[in-house]
């Protein structure tokens, strides 16, 4: 059975710092789907990134990086030089190839940015 | 560009009460589902749909029932409510295995 498994549960930093958020995930496929989504204090969920299982690039955009290691199992999440506007809770996400499309979350990690 | 559709935003029941929760989606997605938000717990899967006609019970499907006549509307019906339902409740719906896209929720209180 798919799981994901964050076990941040929260963490607060300061502005500027860098900040590196874990997900760890189990699955049987061989083919699943890794995702990152943001849900800041207004409460939407906003989508950052998909990765699939075939791909095991690291991906930067902007001050967001994401490292997925198969050998681990982990697919982690850093924000360099984090700003105020980051804190947010932040959710990693598991879909299989053979799972019915079903998209499984991890328990979210709670970043705060200080000023 | 509507998207994900869901309403109420908020609603209060008093235990016993029956509603529906009701989530339409334009993107002609096949895969639709409704999640439930609590603190400490993450996103919660309730149940999905894989298609119209088509409904599998998620992780927590206890106390609701979903329906799917048609591609665009997934309704979540809660038979009898009971204060551990009180939550926030998202609808989603993807296409393919892609990313989800999200309702903007309903905060429901069951008192």
């Amino acid at each position: 059975a798919q799981k994901v498994t964050q076990a941040q549960t929260e963490i607060s930093v300061v502005e500027k710092e860098d900040v590196t958020l874990d997900c760890v995930y189990e699955t049987r496929d061989t083919t699943y789907y890794l995702f990152w989504y943001k849900q800041p204090p207004s409460g939407e969920l906003v989508f950052l990134i998909r990765r699939n299982s075939f791909d095991e690039q690291n991906e930067i955009s902007g001050r967001y990086s994401w490292n997925f290691q198969k050998s681990t199992s982990s697919f982690n999440f850093t924000i360099t030089a984090s700003q105020v506007v980051d804190s947010a809770v932040y959710f990693c996400a598991l879909s299989e190839e053979w799972g019915a499309q079903k998209l499984v979350f991890g328990q979210g990690t709670r970043l705060t940015i200080n000023p | 560009n509507a998207g994900v559709t869901q309403t109420p935003k908020f609603q209060v029941l008093k235990t016993g009460q029956s509603m529906t929760l009701q989530c339409a989606q334009d993107m002609n997605h096949e895969y639709m589902s409704w999640y439930r938000q609590d603190p400490g717990m993450g996103l919660r899967l309730i149940h999905y749909s894989v298609g119209a006609g088509i409904t599998d019970q998620g992780e927590v499907p206890n106390g609701y029932n979903v329906s799917r006549s048609t591609t665009e509307d997934f309704p979540l019906r809660l038979l009898s409510a009971a204060p551990s339902q009180t939550s926030v409740y998202f609808c989603a719906s993807r296409k393919n295995w892609g990313e989800a896209f999200f309702g903007q929720g309903t905060r429901l209180t069951v008192v």
